[in-house]
């Protein structure tokens, strides 16, 4: 079965300082891994996705994310952060088998607070 | 481009009436359309998949005769709530996917709040 794990339910950082959100996953077949952030009471706005190619992908907003298949990661990354990235980051992946339906499962999310 | 909308943003009824709510795919066409409740501070629940012209397909624990799906042409899907209890009062979230390079992609909606009272 698929399954996401964000280890963490919160992370602090301080404004310009680098901040790492962790994503795990678990999947048969060649994932497809997506970061997403939600602000209060809005959508998920789409941040970066990992499909083939390059392992270190770069998406909105000057974050990142690492792919890493041995350990089964997907850690989202920002060298500098700002206390505007203060939100709720959500992981998920899809399956990339045969007949995928496209169905996203989510980790349980994470709360990125930056402090001035 | 990919942008999704939902229709109304937030909707407040009483306890035992039917709420719709829409989803639209307002610059593409949308192979499949997602449908995602979520509590406060909680994860994106995914309720049923939904593909234009054929019956939803629902999660595991989600009643189908209790949440409605419709999903009339390419770029409307709509989701009744019918019977509205205050249990049913949540976060909802659309999604619309297309297929592109050879994955699904989904675009989200900026959701609907929902209150039963």
């Amino acid at each position: 079965a698929q399954s996401v794990a964000q280890p963490e339910d919160q992370v602090n950082v301080a404004e310009g300082n680098p901040l790492t959100v962790k994503c795990t996953y678990s999947v048969s077949g060649n994932p497809y891994l997506f970061w997403y952030v939600q602000y209060p009471n809005r959508g998920l706005q789409f941040l970066l996705k990992y499909i083939t190619g390059d392992n270190l992908v770069k998406g909105s907003y000057g974050f990142e994310a690492e792919f890493n298949k041995s350990q089964t990661s997907f850690h989202l990354k920002k060298p500098s952060a700002l206390v505007s990235d203060s939100a709720l980051y959500f992981c998920a992946v899809s399956a990339s088998i045969s007949g995928n339906t496209g169905k996203l499962i989510f980790g349980q999310g994470t709360t990125l607070q930056v402090k001035p | 481009g990919a942008v999704v909308s939902q229709h109304p943003s937030w909707v407040i009824c009483k306890s035992g009436t039917s709420v719709k709510i829409e989803c639209r795919s307002l610059d593409f066409q949308a192979t499949t359309m997602f449908w995602y409740r979520q509590f406060p501070k909680q994860s994106l629940m995914l309720m049923a998949t939904s593909n234009e012209g054929s019956k939803a397909t629902y999660e595991q624990g989600v009643e189908k005769d209790k949440f409605l799906i419709n999903h009339a042409s390419l770029t409307l899907s709509t989701l009744t709530v019918t019977s509205a209890h205050p249990e049913d009062s949540s976060f909802y979230i659309c999604s619309a996917g297309r297929v592109g390079l050879g994955v699904n992609e989904q675009f989200f909606g900026p959701g609907t709040r929902l209150t039963v009272l």
